[in-house]
């Protein structure tokens, strides 16, 4: 399997364009994450599907963040408009079931640069 | 809500030296795992611990799990330049769909 895959990995934008993270989670997982990570905030969980539904989005930003899950191959993170503070690298993650018993596997990460 | 805290927040090492981080919970866990993320790179699951005492090893990585299971640590002996990274902490209550990472440790080792 080719794990976790993350596209693009580096996306430089301006202030006020529209960004999209794209996903591919493990084939057969049915939790996906988003996270974002920086150094002043650390780890941030943003939001995580569990079958392509959304369980929890209560980590996302505000209502410039948006996600999808169309099915079980793809999620997308959407930024509009995006902001500099909104630079970032975004990790999305999978897992087999409950994470909690069986762990994250992560993707390579986007990294954000909003100028 | 559940915290983790993780201390060191940074930890700088000769090689050859011994290294530990510790992770705490406000609240009783049913397991915690491990991460490792290399500079520049993404977290990659290590190990996880379920009961109550329990230790693990991973060559020169040891990992234990409080007896309270409230608390665990990690213990690197003899640290390599190739242990350098952040090692996370990730508490998890019984099949929660989300775990509670901590702010992680920063690990670096002087040749």
């Amino acid at each position: 399997d080719a794990g976790v895959i993350q596209s693009p990995r580096h996306e430089v934008t301006e202030m006020g364009q529209e960004v999209t993270l794209r996903c591919k989670p493990i084939s057969g997982h049915d939790y996906l994450f988003w996270y974002r990570q920086t150094m002043m905030r650390g780890l941030e969980l943003l939001i995580y599907f569990n079958n392509n539904v959304p369980i929890d989005d209560s980590g996302m930003p505000e209502d410039r963040f948006s996600a999808k899950m169309p099915n079980a191959s793809f999620s997308t993170l959407k930024i509009q408009p995006s902001e500099p503070r909104d630079s970032a690298v975004y990790f999305c993650a999978s897992s087999l079931a409950y994470p909690t018993n069986y762990g994250y596997t992560f993707g390579s990460g986007t990294r954000l640069t909003v100028v | 809500g559940q915290q983790v805290m993780q201390i060191p927040q940074y930890q700088h090492v000769q090689e050859g030296e011994d290294f530990t981080t510790y992770c705490n919970s406000s609240t009783t866990l049913s397991n915690i795992q491990w991460y490792k993320q290399r500079p520049g790179g993404h977290p990659v699951f290590l190990i996880q611990l379920v009961k109550s005492g329990e230790v693990k090893k991973q060559k020169r990585l040891t990992f234990q799990f409080g007896e309270a299971k409230k608390n665990s640590s990690l213990h690197i002996t003899a640290t390599q330049t190739t242990d350098v990274g952040t090692y996370f902490c990730a508490g998890n209550r019984v099949n929660a769909g989300k775990s509670t990472f901590g702010d992680g440790t920063t690990l670096t080792v002087k040749p």
